[in-house]
């Protein structure tokens, strides 16, 4: 089993909808949760940082992290073509060595 | 502030040869770190390090090396290029908590025919 499992996509969405990302992960010990975004043939850039259990809001974006269920979702409302990339969560192992572990990514595709 | 940059952006290798890429970063980040990105694998670590003149190996070392001699530079050799190691590669950097952000180069895609 996968640390870090996400759904690879595709996801398409006209315009203005209301997106929702998700990832499980297998550790009850993982406390620091990420989503990078990352363009077309660019680098990943961080998106949101959460740390524990609950909600993390920044503009049309919000972070919410289950740790119950050890579910981490990432929430994009107004969705716009511009936010059409491929999201990446990640999480920080509990490990000595310093290691981020991320999900594969889900494409997303906004329409206009 | 350039961030992290990378070069060469792109390259086309026959297998057996070797080349090095580079990593450099202006922000006076302690760690560095070196992935790779392959459809359907997500990111995988190669190797890190968190300071100058140290290394370590991350979860796929094979075949690859680096060497950390300034502060700001990273660097990321193949000896012998392999068609498995057709791929696109990242640097990132960060503060010295294991916790930091990392911030990522805008990669270099390499294919090794």
């Amino acid at each position: 089993q996968k640390e870090v499992e996400q759904d690879p996509g595709p996801l398409s969405v006209p315009e203005g909808a209301i997106v929702s990302l998700n990832c499980t992960y297998s550790n009850s010990a993982f406390q620091y949760f990420m989503w990078y975004r990352q363009y077309s043939r660019k680098g990943p850039e961080l998106l949101m940082y959460t740390y524990s259990s609950g909600n993390k809001e920044d503009g049309r974006f919000t972070a919410q992290v289950d740790k119950s269920s050890k579910y981490i979702s990432l929430f994009i409302r107004d969705s716009q073509p511009s936010d059409s990339a491929t999201y990446l969560c990640a999480t920080i192992s509990t490990s000595g060595t310093y290691k981020y572990i991320f999900g594969t990514g889900t494409r997303l595709k906004v329409l206009a | 502030n350039a961030g992290v940059t990378q070069t060469p952006k792109f390259r086309v290798l026959k297998t057996g040869q070797s080349m090095t890429l580079l990593c450099a970063q202006d922000m006076n980040h302690e760690y560095m770190y070196w992935y790779r990105q392959d459809p359907g694998m997500g990111l995988r670590l190669i190797h890190y390090s968190v300071g100058e003149g140290t290394t370590a190996k991350g979860e796929v070392p094979d075949g690859y090396n680096v060497s950390r001699l300034k502060k700001q530079n990273f660097l990321l050799g193949l000896e012998s290029a392999a068609p498995s190691q057709t791929s696109v590669y990242f640097c990132a950097s960060s503060n010295s908590r294991r916790t930091d952000t990392q911030y990522f180069g805008p990669g270099t895609r390499l294919t090794v025919l």
